[in-house]
Protein backbone atom coordinates (compact mmCIF):
# COMPACT_ATOMS: atom_id res chain seq x y z
CA UNK A 1 0.00 0.00 0.00
CA UNK A 2 1.16 3.39 -0.97
CA UNK A 3 1.48 5.96 2.21
CA UNK A 4 3.58 8.99 2.97
CA UNK A 5 4.89 10.09 6.23
CA UNK A 6 6.35 13.26 7.80
CA UNK A 7 8.39 13.59 10.70
CA UNK A 8 8.55 15.53 12.74
CA UNK A 9 4.75 16.28 13.46
CA UNK A 10 5.14 19.48 15.03
CA UNK A 11 8.74 21.88 15.31
CA UNK A 12 9.27 24.78 16.90
CA UNK A 13 12.48 27.00 16.10
CA UNK A 14 13.90 30.29 17.03
CA UNK A 15 14.27 32.63 14.88
CA UNK A 16 17.44 32.68 12.24
CA UNK A 17 17.65 28.72 12.62
CA UNK A 18 18.08 26.35 9.51
CA UNK A 19 15.71 23.63 9.60
CA UNK A 20 15.12 20.50 7.79
CA UNK A 21 11.56 18.47 7.60
CA UNK A 22 11.15 15.14 6.16
CA UNK A 23 8.96 13.18 3.97
CA UNK A 24 9.24 9.37 3.17
CA UNK A 25 7.13 7.89 1.05
CA UNK A 26 6.78 3.73 0.50
CA UNK A 27 6.83 2.58 -3.37
CA UNK A 28 9.71 4.32 -5.30
CA UNK A 29 7.85 4.25 -8.45
CA UNK A 30 6.35 8.02 -8.14
CA UNK A 31 5.73 10.62 -10.66
CA UNK A 32 6.80 13.15 -8.77
CA UNK A 33 6.65 14.81 -5.54
CA UNK A 34 5.24 18.66 -4.23
CA UNK A 35 5.82 20.18 -1.11
CA UNK A 36 3.10 22.40 0.12
CA UNK A 37 2.59 25.35 2.61
CA UNK A 38 -0.92 25.96 4.37
CA UNK A 39 -1.42 28.82 7.16
CA UNK A 40 -4.46 28.41 9.22
CA UNK A 41 -7.89 28.19 7.95
CA UNK A 42 -6.16 28.65 4.56
CA UNK A 43 -5.82 26.68 1.48
CA UNK A 44 -2.47 25.10 0.34
CA UNK A 45 0.47 27.29 -1.25
CA UNK A 46 2.88 25.58 -3.68
CA UNK A 47 6.68 25.57 -2.85
CA UNK A 48 8.41 23.35 -4.83
CA UNK A 49 7.97 20.44 -7.31
CA UNK A 50 10.42 17.47 -7.49
CA UNK A 51 9.79 15.55 -11.12
CA UNK A 52 10.85 11.73 -10.17
CA UNK A 53 13.89 12.11 -12.88
CA UNK A 54 15.25 15.01 -10.52
CA UNK A 55 17.50 14.79 -7.30
CA UNK A 56 16.59 18.72 -5.77
CA UNK A 57 15.08 21.93 -6.22
CA UNK A 58 15.51 25.58 -5.07
CA UNK A 59 13.28 28.47 -4.52
CA UNK A 60 15.00 31.37 -2.59
CA UNK A 61 15.30 29.76 0.94
CA UNK A 62 14.14 26.50 0.47
CA UNK A 63 15.42 23.66 -1.36
CA UNK A 64 14.00 20.40 -1.60
CA UNK A 65 15.62 17.25 -2.25
CA UNK A 66 14.46 13.44 -3.71
CA UNK A 67 16.28 10.01 -3.19
CA UNK A 68 13.91 7.77 -4.92
CA UNK A 69 15.53 4.50 -3.88
CA UNK A 70 14.91 5.01 -0.46
CA UNK A 71 12.02 6.89 -0.42
CA UNK A 72 12.79 10.01 1.12
CA UNK A 73 12.43 13.48 0.58
CA UNK A 74 13.29 16.67 2.99
CA UNK A 75 12.86 20.28 2.80
CA UNK A 76 15.65 22.35 3.76
CA UNK A 77 14.63 25.73 5.35
CA UNK A 78 17.37 28.61 5.85
CA UNK A 79 17.24 31.19 7.74
CA UNK A 80 14.14 30.57 9.23
CA UNK A 81 11.70 33.78 10.09
CA UNK A 82 8.39 34.06 11.97
CA UNK A 83 6.73 34.13 8.48
CA UNK A 84 7.70 30.77 7.60
CA UNK A 85 4.93 29.97 10.59
CA UNK A 86 2.76 27.25 8.85
CA UNK A 87 2.16 23.75 8.16
CA UNK A 88 4.04 21.83 5.53
CA UNK A 89 2.95 19.24 3.58
CA UNK A 90 4.34 16.92 1.35
CA UNK A 91 2.45 15.69 -1.66
CA UNK A 92 3.51 12.22 -3.65
CA UNK A 93 2.18 11.46 -6.95
CA UNK A 94 2.60 7.74 -8.57
CA UNK A 95 0.54 6.71 -11.44
CA UNK A 96 -2.10 8.51 -13.38
CA UNK A 97 -3.36 11.07 -10.73
CA UNK A 98 -3.29 9.22 -7.89
CA UNK A 99 -2.01 11.68 -5.06
CA UNK A 100 -1.21 11.00 -1.52
CA UNK A 101 -0.18 13.58 1.15
CA UNK A 102 1.55 13.48 4.46
CA UNK A 103 -0.09 14.49 7.60
CA UNK A 104 2.23 17.76 7.54
CA UNK A 105 4.76 19.26 9.73
CA UNK A 106 3.34 22.07 12.23
CA UNK A 107 6.03 24.94 12.36
CA UNK A 108 6.58 27.70 14.72
CA UNK A 109 9.30 30.26 14.33
CA UNK A 110 9.95 32.05 17.59
CA UNK A 111 10.81 35.62 17.38
CA UNK B 1 -6.14 35.91 -13.06
CA UNK B 2 -5.35 31.83 -13.11
CA UNK B 3 -6.94 30.05 -10.18
CA UNK B 4 -9.55 27.72 -8.90
CA UNK B 5 -12.60 28.55 -7.78
CA UNK B 6 -15.06 26.73 -5.76
CA UNK B 7 -18.37 27.47 -4.47
CA UNK B 8 -19.95 27.55 -1.78
CA UNK B 9 -16.99 28.07 0.46
CA UNK B 10 -18.74 27.69 3.69
CA UNK B 11 -22.37 25.59 4.35
CA UNK B 12 -24.55 24.19 7.21
CA UNK B 13 -26.47 21.54 6.08
CA UNK B 14 -29.10 18.28 7.15
CA UNK B 15 -28.23 14.66 7.09
CA UNK B 16 -29.59 13.39 3.57
CA UNK B 17 -30.20 16.83 1.68
CA UNK B 18 -28.32 16.30 -1.47
CA UNK B 19 -25.63 19.23 -2.00
CA UNK B 20 -22.89 19.98 -4.55
CA UNK B 21 -19.98 21.47 -4.25
CA UNK B 22 -18.87 23.42 -7.67
CA UNK B 23 -15.15 23.95 -8.68
CA UNK B 24 -13.98 25.59 -11.62
CA UNK B 25 -10.68 26.25 -13.48
CA UNK B 26 -9.61 28.74 -15.92
CA UNK B 27 -6.11 27.33 -16.73
CA UNK B 28 -7.32 24.43 -19.10
CA UNK B 29 -5.83 22.08 -17.01
CA UNK B 30 -6.38 18.46 -18.31
CA UNK B 31 -6.59 17.03 -14.89
CA UNK B 32 -8.60 17.57 -11.82
CA UNK B 33 -9.52 16.42 -8.38
CA UNK B 34 -11.26 16.10 -4.85
CA UNK B 35 -9.60 16.16 -1.57
CA UNK B 36 -10.92 16.47 2.05
CA UNK B 37 -9.37 17.30 5.13
CA UNK B 38 -9.70 16.54 8.76
CA UNK B 39 -7.65 16.82 11.77
CA UNK B 40 -5.14 14.07 12.11
CA UNK B 41 -5.67 12.42 8.67
CA UNK B 42 -4.40 15.12 6.71
CA UNK B 43 -5.62 15.65 3.02
CA UNK B 44 -6.82 12.60 1.31
CA UNK B 45 -8.26 12.00 -2.19
CA UNK B 46 -11.89 11.38 -3.06
CA UNK B 47 -12.03 11.47 -6.64
CA UNK B 48 -9.67 12.79 -9.45
CA UNK B 49 -10.31 13.27 -13.43
CA UNK B 50 -7.82 12.92 -16.30
CA UNK B 51 -10.14 14.65 -18.63
CA UNK B 52 -13.66 14.97 -19.80
CA UNK B 53 -15.52 12.13 -18.94
CA UNK B 54 -13.01 10.35 -17.77
CA UNK B 55 -13.07 9.81 -13.82
CA UNK B 56 -11.62 7.66 -10.92
CA UNK B 57 -11.59 6.58 -7.35
CA UNK B 58 -9.13 8.30 -4.86
CA UNK B 59 -8.94 6.46 -1.09
CA UNK B 60 -12.35 8.05 0.16
CA UNK B 61 -14.61 7.54 -2.63
CA UNK B 62 -17.48 6.46 -0.50
CA UNK B 63 -20.97 8.53 -0.17
CA UNK B 64 -19.47 10.90 -2.91
CA UNK B 65 -19.99 11.24 -7.10
CA UNK B 66 -18.28 13.25 -9.75
CA UNK B 67 -18.98 14.07 -12.96
CA UNK B 68 -16.19 15.52 -15.84
CA UNK B 69 -18.94 17.16 -18.07
CA UNK B 70 -16.55 20.49 -19.40
CA UNK B 71 -12.76 20.47 -18.76
CA UNK B 72 -12.89 23.39 -16.46
CA UNK B 73 -15.92 22.36 -14.19
CA UNK B 74 -15.34 19.12 -11.67
CA UNK B 75 -18.50 19.26 -9.32
CA UNK B 76 -18.50 17.19 -6.34
CA UNK B 77 -21.87 15.65 -5.32
CA UNK B 78 -23.85 14.39 -2.08
CA UNK B 79 -26.16 12.46 -2.51
CA UNK B 80 -27.56 11.39 1.29
CA UNK B 81 -24.96 13.53 2.93
CA UNK B 82 -24.05 12.07 6.96
CA UNK B 83 -22.17 13.94 9.62
CA UNK B 84 -19.15 12.21 8.77
CA UNK B 85 -18.96 13.55 5.58
CA UNK B 86 -18.16 17.21 8.07
CA UNK B 87 -14.81 18.43 6.72
CA UNK B 88 -12.85 20.92 4.59
CA UNK B 89 -13.24 19.66 0.80
CA UNK B 90 -10.20 21.21 -1.55
CA UNK B 91 -10.03 20.88 -5.31
CA UNK B 92 -7.37 21.31 -7.48
CA UNK B 93 -6.07 21.49 -11.11
CA UNK B 94 -2.97 20.53 -13.09
CA UNK B 95 -1.74 20.74 -16.87
CA UNK B 96 -0.84 16.92 -16.98
CA UNK B 97 2.84 16.17 -17.12
CA UNK B 98 6.05 15.70 -15.07
CA UNK B 99 6.23 19.11 -13.78
CA UNK B 100 2.35 19.61 -13.26
CA UNK B 101 2.11 21.44 -10.29
CA UNK B 102 -1.45 21.14 -8.50
CA UNK B 103 -3.07 24.27 -8.27
CA UNK B 104 -5.94 24.36 -5.27
CA UNK B 105 -8.87 26.00 -4.08
CA UNK B 106 -9.51 28.22 -1.34
CA UNK B 107 -11.70 25.26 0.12
CA UNK B 108 -15.21 24.35 1.40
CA UNK B 109 -15.92 24.30 4.52
CA UNK B 110 -18.94 21.37 5.08
CA UNK B 111 -20.77 20.83 8.27
CA UNK B 112 -23.50 18.13 7.95
CA UNK B 113 -25.63 18.13 11.11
Amino acid sequence: KQEVTQIPAALSVPEGENLVLNCSFTDSAIYNLQWFRQDPGKGLTSLLLIQSSQREQTSGRLNASLDKSSGRSTLYIAASQPGDSATYLCAVRWGGFKTIFGAGTRLFVKA
Amino acid sequence: EAQVTQNPRYLITVTGKKLTVTCSQNMNHEYMSWYRQDPGLGLRQIYYSMNVEVTDKGDVPEGYKVSRKEKRNFPLILESPSPNQTSLYFCASSRGGFTDTQYFGPGTRLTVL
